[in-house]
């Protein structure tokens, strides 16, 4: 079973929508939670780090929230833009060697 | 800065050839890379971790002899598909630790990706 379940599959929104994904995991202890964006047929981008002491880490109009109770993460986007589909990843490092992947959100934003 | 490369971007080949993809770091020395496999609509799974000057550590149930790594210098990976099969066809993307000394920490960049494709 993966230890990063993210939710949902995949999304449509329209242009200028906020939208909100969410990260649900078991690891534990960790070392800190990233979201990734991944274009088609390219390799992951960081978009935030949150070690699991930080709750919230923003860039840009993309802001990462973190729960180490309750072991939830969220990714929300604001305002949302064509560039931003793409697929989001939830990834969960043990330690600076080891990362658990999720299975990733697909985004898509229409006109 | 923390540049990855990969090449080739895509490749085709026939099956029982071997393939070579490349991963380097382009503006920061690394001592350990990672090479992944990632199917369609899945998550990213580790194959193998590579360390410079010495054999890579590979992950349970990937076979070593099939997938060749050389970390020779602090740069450069290179992972070989030996007798590629079409079930080998997958989505390698490589990552390259990068040590920032000045905060004790570590992160790791992704290379772009190699599209393998065995017919």
């Amino acid at each position: 079973k993966n230890q990063v379940e993210q939710s949902p599959q995949s999304l449509i929104i329209l242009e200028g929508k906020n939208c909100t994904l969410q990260c649900n995991y078991t690891v534990s202890p960790f070392s800190n939670l990233r979201w990734y964006k991944q274009d088609t047929g390219r390799g992951p981008v960081s978009l935030t780090i949150m070690t699991f002491s930080e709750n919230t880490k923003s860039n840009g109009r993309y802001t990462a929230t973190l729960d180490a109770d309750t072991k939830q993460s969220s990714l929300h986007i604001t305002a949302s833009q064509l560039s931003d589909s793409a697929s989001y990843i939830c990834v969960v490092s043990l330690n600076d060697y080891k990362l658990s992947f999720g299975a990733g959100t697909t985004v898509t934003v229409r006109a | 800065g923390a540049v990855v490369s990969q090449h080739p971007s895509r490749v085709i080949c026939k099956s029982g050839t071997s393939v070579k993809i490349e991963c380097r770091s382009l503006d920061f020395q690394a001592t350990t890379m990672f090479w992944y496999r990632q199917f369609p609509k899945q998550s990213l799974m580790l194959m193998a971790t590579s360390n410079e000057g010495s054999k890579a550590t590979y992950e349970q149930g990937v076979e070593k002899d099939k997938f060749l790594i050389n970390h020779a210098s602090l740069t450069l990976s290179t992972l070989t598909v030996t007798s590629a099969h079409p079930e080998d066809s997958s989505f390698y993307i490589c990552s390259a630790m990068l040590d920032r000394v000045s905060s004790g920490t570590y992160e790791q960049y992704f290379g772009p990706g190699t599209r393998l494709t065995v017919t």
